[in-house]
């Protein structure tokens, strides 16, 4: 079973701009979350989706928005770029809605530098 | 609310030896706690979870944590430590009620010395 896919791996923007990454969970999966590393914060926690609706979302500005799909697949959306938000973007999968326990898998990420 | 503490941003230790990496999280019921490492470039890779059943909890690559309630620790060992054991690991915890939002340690990186 193919693991999560994320695309692109690399990502190269400047100020200002807008940003769209991708992220194809585990199949079968219907949960699929997102986060942001860095060496300064640590991986963060953005937001959650479940079955197309946001369950969950962490402490971060209106800039970064999310949605997910009727087959799962889920993109995130960073608007109005700035250097701070150069990070790496991590998505994850897991099977259940609202389990706790559930293992989420992750995809290796999206590495995002914003000049 | 809930929180991880990692002690210790580095940890060294020569191959063969002991590999002892500490967790504490604080939280008014215990949550559910894992255990995640990440090599370079790569996502993170889960090596354990704890969810109420048996307090040691035996995971990937030789590696096992045991849940002290008293403690409220979570620490992750492994008897003797390989060179592929190098990596960055994270402590994460998820609350059992309500929001069910995954918080990590700042995570503890690892170095084995040949």
């Amino acid at each position: 079973k193919a693991g999560v896919t994320q695309t692109p791996r690399y990502l190269i923007k400047t100020r200002g701009q807008q940003v769209t990454l991708s992220c194809s969970p585990i199949s079968g999966h219907r949960s699929v979350s997102w986060y942001q590393q860095t060496p300064g914060q640590g991986l963060q926690f953005l937001f959650e989706y479940f079955s197309e609706t946001q369950r969950n979302k962490g402490n971060f500005p209106g800039r970064f928005s999310g949605r997910q799909f009727s087959n799962s697949r889920s993109e995130m959306n960073v608007s109005t770029l700035e250097l701070g938000d150069s990070a790496l973007y991590l998505c994850a999968s897991s099977l259940t809605s609202g389990g706790a326990a559930d293992t989420q898998y992750f995809g290796p990420g999206t590495r995002l530098t914003v000049l | 609310a809930q929180s991880v503490t990692q002690l210790g941003s580095h940890v060294s230790v020569s191959e063969g030896a002991l590999v002892l990496l500490r967790c504490n999280y604080s939280s008014s019921v215990p949550p559910y706690l894992f255990w995640y490492v990440q090599y370079p470039n790569q996502g993170l890779q889960l090596l354990l979870k704890y969810t109420s059943a048996a307090t040691l909890v035996k995971g990937i690559n030789g590696f096992e944590a045991e849940f002290k309630k008293s403690e409220t620790s979570f620490h992750l060992t492994k008897p003797s430590a390989h060179m592929s054991d190098a990596a960055e690991y994270f402590c994460a915890v998820t609350p059992n009620t309500g929001g069910f939002k995954t918080i990590f340690g700042a995570g503890t990186r690892l170095f084995v010395k040949a």
